[in-house]
This record gives structure tokens, sequence and C-alpha cells, in this order.
């Protein structure tokens, strides 16, 4: 079983659109969670950060359960920029921090 | 600006030779990484340094060498004794030593073909 597991999609959508997506991790050590996009040939970049009470930041809303060990994002009112690959990252501590990154969810948004 | 640059952006190589892509920083950052990210995968830790005169090996270290000498930089050598290195490499920077919350931030990554 990988460390974290996302859905590889890609998930079509109309602009408008709700999506949401789900990230389960096999650590129960983990300790600190993050959304990153990468555009296409591109870098991964910082979306946001995953808190265990939940956290919006505009149109996105990031979730954690620990109790079923998944993270989730979902996005509102879904824009054609919105159309990226989306990376679940967990970092657990297992005598030294180590981060693990998933494989990602394509997102196309289409007008 | 501060930020990560890695070049080349493109590399082509043949086979057999050694080829060294390059990170600097001027963030600050006391932690820096090496990623290598295939089609359909996820990313791949190759190797890390904490602190300038330190490394240690990741995931998938075989084949591939580093050095930390200066706080900015950490380059990365493909050496010929790696199987498949046709890859996207991408280098990354975290201030916090202590493994805290902050984020990592990447460099715009190079893309090394073997020919």
């Amino acid at each position: 079983r990988k460390e974290v597991e996302q859905d590889p999609g890609p998930f079509n959508v109309p602009e408008g659109a709700t999506v949401a997506f789900n990230c389960t991790y096999s650590n129960s050590a983990s300790q600190s969670f993050f959304w990153y996009r990468q555009d296409c040939r591109k870098e991964p970049k910082l979306l946001m950060s995953v808190y265990s009470s939940g956290n919006e930041d505009g149109r996105f809303t990031a979730q954690l359960n620990r109790a079923s060990q998944y993270i989730s994002l979902l996005i509102r009112d879904s824009k054609l920029s919105d159309s990226a690959t989306y990376l679940c990252v967990v970092r657990f501590n297992t005598g030294g921090f180590k981060t693990i990154f998933g494989a990602g969810t394509r997102l196309f948004v289409k007008a | 600006d501060g930020g990560i640059t890695q070049s080349p952006k493109y590399l082509f190589r043949k086979e057999g030779q050694n080829v060294t892509l390059s990170c600097e920083q001027n963030l600050n950052h006391d932690a820096m990484y090496w990623y290598r990210q295939d089609p359909g995968q996820g990313l791949r830790l190759i190797y890390y340094s904490q602190i300038v005169n330190d490394f240690q090996k990741g995931d998938i270290a075989e084949g591939y060498s580093v050095s930390r000498e200066k706080k900015e930089s950490f380059p990365l050598t493909v050496t010929s004794a790696q199987k498949n290195p046709t890859a996207f490499y991408l280098c990354a920077s975290r201030a916090d030593m202590t493994g805290g919350v902050d984020e990592q931030f990447f460099g715009p990554g190079t893309r090394l073909t073997v020919l």
C-alpha cells in the first residue's frame, strides 16, 4: 500500500461546478498536511496547509479526518484557471521528519 | 526577489555521461532537497541536506551524488550509474530545521533527457 494515495483522475468538470478530491495516508503518526498545485510542466506550489479544524481560503476548503486518515480538498465555483494537478503532501516523524508526495489528481475545468 | 533557481531548464545527455544540475536559493533556508518526478508518479526524494557540509540519501539515491559546500547551493550530479535518468528534476528548500509545518519552496525544475 502506498503511503499517500490519490485518485489520479482526471476529473472533467464544467465551469462553476464544485469538485472534491480525497487523499488517504497510511502512517498514523502523520503530523502535517498540505495541498500543492502543479501546472503542466511546472513546479509544485503550495495551495494550502490543512489544519485539524479544517480551513478555507476563498473557494478552496481543506479538511482533515485523522480517525479515517484522509484529507480532502473542495473547490467551489470552478474556474478554467483551476485546471491543474493537485498533490496531497503528508509529513510525519519517524525519528526524523519525512515528507511524502502523492502522485496527484488531475483536474480539467471546461467552459 | 527571493527564490530558487535551477539550471538548465532542459538538458540532453548521451548515455554514459555524467551531468550536474544546478540549484541555488537566496531564501536563507537551511534545508534543501532534490526530487525526481516521472509521469503518473509522485515526487521521489533523491537526496536532502539540512545543513552545510552534510547530506543524507533519500529513497532513490543510487546513481546520484550531491554536495553542500555553501548554504545557497545544492548541486546534483546524475552519474552514468543511474539506469533510467530521463525525468523532471525538482530542487526545493525549507526554512524550518525542526520539521515544523512550513512549506517547501520549489525551483522551476530541470527536464533531463538521455539520448
